[in-house]
Order: C-alpha cells, then structure tokens, then sequence
C-alpha cells in the first residue's frame, strides 16, 4: 500500500531549540496535514497544505507543502516543553478522501 | 470548530465478547467516517471507511465480519469489535470528513480484551 516515510523517528532537544521533520512519499499528494498526538488522545490537526509550493504557519510552527507534491516538512521554533509529544504527517491522495499517516515523530524535550 | 464525540474512551471486555464504540459529530453532519486503529508506539493504521447510509470499505487485511461498522446517519458511525480476543486490544479512533472543516478525530478508545 502507499507509505509516507516520516523522519526522524524521534527527537530528544533542549527547551528553546528548534525543530524540523519532513515526510515524503514516492505517490503524489493533494494536501499534507500536520497533526500531533498526546498519550491517550487523538489527533490534534495543526496545518493543513493544500497547494504545491504552500508554506503557512500557526504561531511558532511552520509546514510546507512540497513542489514536487510528494513531500512536506514541518518546523517549529522555540521549542517549549508542552511541544512534547507525537507528530504526525498525513497525506490525501488524489481522488481519494482518505488520509495515510506517517509513522510519527517522537518529540522529546529535555530539561 | 468541529467536534467529534467518542465513546467510550476506555473499554475491558471478556475475551469472546462484542464491544461497540460510536462516534458523533456534534456540529457537524459527517458524509463520511473514518475507522483508525493504533497499537503502541505505532502510527494510526486505516481499517475501513464508511459513507452514511452505504457498507463500510474495509482496508487489505481488515476483517468486514470482525469489525462491524454502521453509519445510519450524517452523525452517528459505530465499530463493533464482535469476539473480541487479546490480539484486538488497541487504541481505536474514529474521523469524521466535512468540508470545510476537513478531518475531525474523536478522541479514540482503548480497548482491553482479557
């Protein structure tokens, strides 16, 4: 099946750093979604990119959507402690409503 | 915003037992819903996917007669775990698709087969 490949994997930073991950796939992709996920909870939509060549932010995070339509990444700067937790990628294919996930990005924020 | 209601959030059944879990869209008439599972430490796995008042796609490898999904309505979707064993314990999480809003997730149910 189509796979978005997400890295890193996980990431252990001090308070105030910033942080970049990225997905890409080998498919091309319609929108890319940026969501994060606590323990326990679903996920949380962060940025949503719905044009190749798209860069929005929302507040100290920034995602762009890739030219190529086949990758994203998403930066966020500062970082603070209640940034920790769980990132995902998430894409729509063409003519699907469907979204495939990323294998997710551990954040971990070190004191 | 759009909220999606689930639940329950936590569930320990029986071995051999049916569980169901339902997801509301609350502001919202979902045309279609999404059916996650996640186990560990892993990312979220699509199972199927359900168009109100039409049968549920299932993904490769789900099984249709296993999880039962019903979307009688644009703001009710169940999954129905039916004999549940250990190997079904996860974290399952629903979402709802309308514009403009895009995908709204419940906040998912852990479930416990023992």
């Amino acid at each position: 099946g189509q796979q978005l490949n997400q890295s890193p994997q996980s990431m252990f930073i001090q308070e105030g750093e910033d942080v970049s991950m990225n997905c890409t796939s080998s498919s091309i992709f319609n929108t890319w979604l940026w969501y994060k996920q606590d323990p326990g909870e679903g996920p949380v939509l962060l940025i949503a990119l719905y044009k190749a060549g798209e860069l929005t932010s929302n507040g100290r995070l920034t995602a762009q959507f890739g030219i190529t339509r086949k990758d994203s990444f998403l930066n966020i700067s500062a970082s603070i402690p209640s940034d920790v937790g769980i990132y995902f990628c998430a894409g729509q294919l063409a003519g699907d409503d469907k979204i495939i996930f990323g294998k997710g990005t551990r954040l971990h924020i070190l004191p | 915003g759009a909220v999606v209601s689930q639940h329950p959030s936590w569930v320990i059944c029986k071995s051999g037992t049916s569980v169901k879990i339902e997801c509301r869209s609350l502001d919202f008439q979902a045309t279609t819903m999404f059916w996650y599972r996640q186990f560990p430490k892993q990312s979220l796995m699509l199972m199927a996917t359900s168009n109100e008042g039409s049968k549920a796609t299932y993904e490769q490898g789900v099984e249709k007669d296993k999880f039962l999904i019903n979307h009688a309505s644009l703001t009710l979707s169940t999954l129905t775990v039916t004999s549940a064993h250990p190997e079904d314990s996860s974290f399952y999480i629903c979402s709802g698709l309308d514009s403009p809003y895009g995908y709204t997730f419940g906040s998912g149910t852990r479930l416990t087969v023992v």
